[in-house]
């Protein structure tokens, strides 16, 4: 059984740029969600896709965009890149049509602005 | 909004100890705990889920209780060894959400 995937492992931009960032949803799961983590922080909550549409939202900027693909794998796209963007981004996926299901994280792709 | 305090935020104890980590939440309504642990530079990885219809999970050497009119929960580990070192993280999910809201963490050191 595959694990959930992300890419790239690090990535590092300056102020204004846009990054994108890519996840693999763990075999038969079809629930993709994005989380941000601040160093020493608990990660937050940036969205939720399912079947391709978003389904839930946290409180972060609509520049914060994303995408889910028919094979499940999602995409995290951040636009006009801030010095604060600078986390640690965990892809997390989960069967759907069982919610009491653990969510299942990849290793996450480390994210620095200059 | 699901509100998750973990206490403490560091701990260390000696090799062998049995050990609790504390986390409260404050919404009651709540579907599911899980914990998770994470190590340094990496993602998460689940411990224990605990349904809001339970009380605990066990795996291995981690218990985990759930007491949902208290608004607590805690994670047990026994025999503590020194590759349980990492940060532990609690997690809730409201019944009216989509995300998991996780306290800070605690951080565990084992030392040998």
């Amino acid at each position: 059984e595959t694990g959930v995937t992300q890419s790239p492992t690090h990535l590092i931009k300056t102020r204004g740029q846009q990054v994108t960032l890519r996840c693999s949803s763990q075999s038969g799961h079809n629930t993709v969600s994005w989380y941000q983590q601040a160093l020493g922080q608990g990660p937050q909550f940036i969205f939720q896709y399912y079947r391709e549409e978003e389904n839930g939202r946290g409180n972060f900027p609509p520049r914060f965009s994303g995408l889910q693909f028919p094979n499940y794998s999602s995409e995290l796209n951040v636009n006009a890149l801030e010095l604060d963007d600078s986390a640690l981004y965990l892809c997390a996926s989960s069967p759907a049509e069982t919610g009491n299901q653990p969510q299942h994280f990849g290793d996450g792709t480390r994210l620095s602005i200059l | 909004k699901q509100e998750v305090t973990q206490i403490p935020a560091a701990l260390s104890v000696p090799e062998g100890e049995n050990l609790v980590l504390n986390c409260s939440f404050t919404d009651s309504a709540i579907y599911n705990l899980q914990w998770f642990r994470q190590d340094p530079g990496k993602g998460l990885t689940s411990l224990l889920l605990i349904q809001s219809s339970q009380r605990e999970q066990t795996s291995g050497r981690l218990n985990a209780s759930l007491d949902k009119s208290s608004g607590r929960s805690t994670l047990y580990i026994a025999a503590s060894q020194p590759g349980d070192s990492a940060t532990y993280l609690c997690a809730g999910k409201s019944n009216s959400g989509y995300a998991l809201n996780f306290g800070k963490g605690t951080s565990l050191l084992v030392t040998p």
